[in-house]
């Protein structure tokens, strides 16, 4: 039973470079989300995916992109990474947009030099 | 917007004492207020959590109470063991926020136990 898997755990940028965090679920949950955890901060929404086919902006949305693949996946593209995006970002899921519990991945620690 | 305040942000206690969380929020409206845990190289985990109609839940070592006049609510451990050592989320959903699934986190308590 995975639940949420996201690759890869760690990735180390130069200004300006580019990568995609790649998430994917085996719960069948329609929802879909990427968050960004910074120091002191919390959790911040950057992008989420209601269902299949659709995506919307969170919080933080400024300089990533994100693609929902299947229902299974849900990408989160840097196309040119600065280093304000130095963050460990977690993919989330939940069985319908607004349901109450998010099952979370293990993380992604993102370095821009 | 919603905006949580989470205090304290580092919490250290003796193994077998009591831990306090507390969380602030600002929209009135909101009617949901989850706690998450997140262990070391994990994600956050649901722990418990405390709906608007309910003013207190406890399950076994942990326990949340809300105020809603005051917008506040806390996250109580008794009898601190070192796997309690994590950081802590609190977080509320309001019904009107557009974003998502419309929580808004609060900053993390890290708590340590020690043995």
């Amino acid at each position: 039973n995975a639940g949420v898997t996201q690759t890869p755990k760690f990735q180390v940028l130069k200004t300006g470079q580019s990568m995609t965090l790649q998430c994917a679920q085996d719960m069948n949950h329609n929802s879909m989300y990427w968050y960004r955890q910074d120091p002191g901060m919390g959790l911040r929404l950057i992008y989420y995916s209601a269902s299949e086919g659709t995506t919307d902006k969170g919080e933080v949305p400024n300089g990533y992109n994100v693609s929902r693949l299947n229902k299974r996946e849900f990408s989160l593209r840097l196309e040119s990474a600065a280093p304000s995006q130095t963050s460990v970002y977690f993919c989330a899921s939940s069985t319908v947009s607004g349901a109450n519990v998010l099952t979370f991945g293990a993380g992604s620690r993102l370095t821009v030099l | 917007g919603e905006n949580v305040e989470q205090h304290p942000s580092t919490l250290s206690v003796q193994e077998g004492d009591s831990a306090v969380i507390k969380c602030t929020y600002s929209d009135s409206a909101s009617n949901y207020f989850p706690w998450y845990k997140q262990e070391l190289g994990k994600g956050p985990q649901l722990i418990i959590d405390i709906r608007s109609n309910v003013g207190e839940k406890k399950d076994q070592r942990i326990a949340v109470t809300l105020n809603k006049t005051a917008k506040h609510f806390s996250l109580h451990i008794t009898e601190t063991q070192p796997e309690d050592s994590a950081v802590y989320f609190c977080a509320a959903k309001s019904p009107i926020k557009a974003a998502g699934n419309k929580l808004t986190f609060g900053g993390g308590t890290r708590v340590l136990v020690k043995p």
